[in-house]
């Protein structure tokens, strides 16, 4: 069974800081990655989504990278600012099929002004 | 506005008294989800319909109904509550089959007393 984990769980940084949040699954064999982000007591945003034949994508500030050997994937996030504030999870999916994509537990990101 | 809503934001249920949370999307998408969020877990498939009249159970389909009569609405129903159903709940649709740019909806917080 894919297991996938964010590490750290929470993380606070000023603004303007550069910063870098993780996410790692246990079984290489992945068709997509995405990164999402949580908003309290809101729904899911999809931010970024990296094929498995993909080694990056970028969107804005954001750039997501993807190491399908290493079972790994970072989260860029340039220039921090407070609206940034929120949680983020990544998600893969092992195959086409709704029923095979695997949430992490999540990093909540805390932008101080 | 386009997109996903979920009916009631809230709710206080007692143990073995039933209820029906809400699904409703008006961008025509054949798939829908209904996902279940833990504290301090990633987000768990509950179920997942590709179509009208076509469902399928998720990872975690044990205490739950649903039904796709509609493109639009796809209801999620608690027959027996559990305390173990306390959970916020998000539903949500898309277009393509690997969720890729799935629209989410705000959530059910649901509190089984």
């Amino acid at each position: 069974k894919q297991e996938v984990t964010q590490i750290p769980a929470a993380l606070s940084v000023p603004e303007g800081e550069n910063l870098v949040l993780n996410c790692s699954f246990t079984d290489s064999a992945i068709y997509n990655l995405q990164w999402f982000r949580q908003d309290p007591g809101k729904g899911l945003t999809s931010l970024l989504l990296i094929q498995s034949s993909q080694r990056e994508q970028t969107s804005g500030r954001l750039n997501a990278s993807l190491d399908k050997s290493s079972g790994r994937s970072t989260l860029y996030i340039a220039a921090s600012q407070p609206g940034d504030s929120a949680t983020y999870l990544c998600a893969v999916s092992l195959q086409t099929g709704a029923n095979n994509l695997f949430f992490g537990t999540g990093t909540r990101l805390t932008v101080i002004p | 506005n386009a997109g996903v809503t979920q009916t009631p934001k809230f709710r206080i249920l007692k143990i073995g008294q039933s209820m029906t949370l809400q699904c409703t999307q008006d961008m025509n998408h054949n798939y829908m989800y209904w996902y279940r969020q833990d504290p301090g877990m990633g987000l768990k498939l509950i179920y997942y319909s590709v179509g009208a009249g076509i469902t399928d159970k998720g990872e975690v389909p044990n205490g739950y109904n649903v039904s796709r009569s509609t493109t639009e609405d796809f209801p999620l129903r608690l027959e027996l509550a559990a305390p173990s159903q306390t959970s916020v709940y998000f539903c949500a649709s898309s277009k393509n089959v690997d969720i890729l740019g799935a629209f989410f909806g705000q959530g059910t917080r649901l509190t089984v007393v």
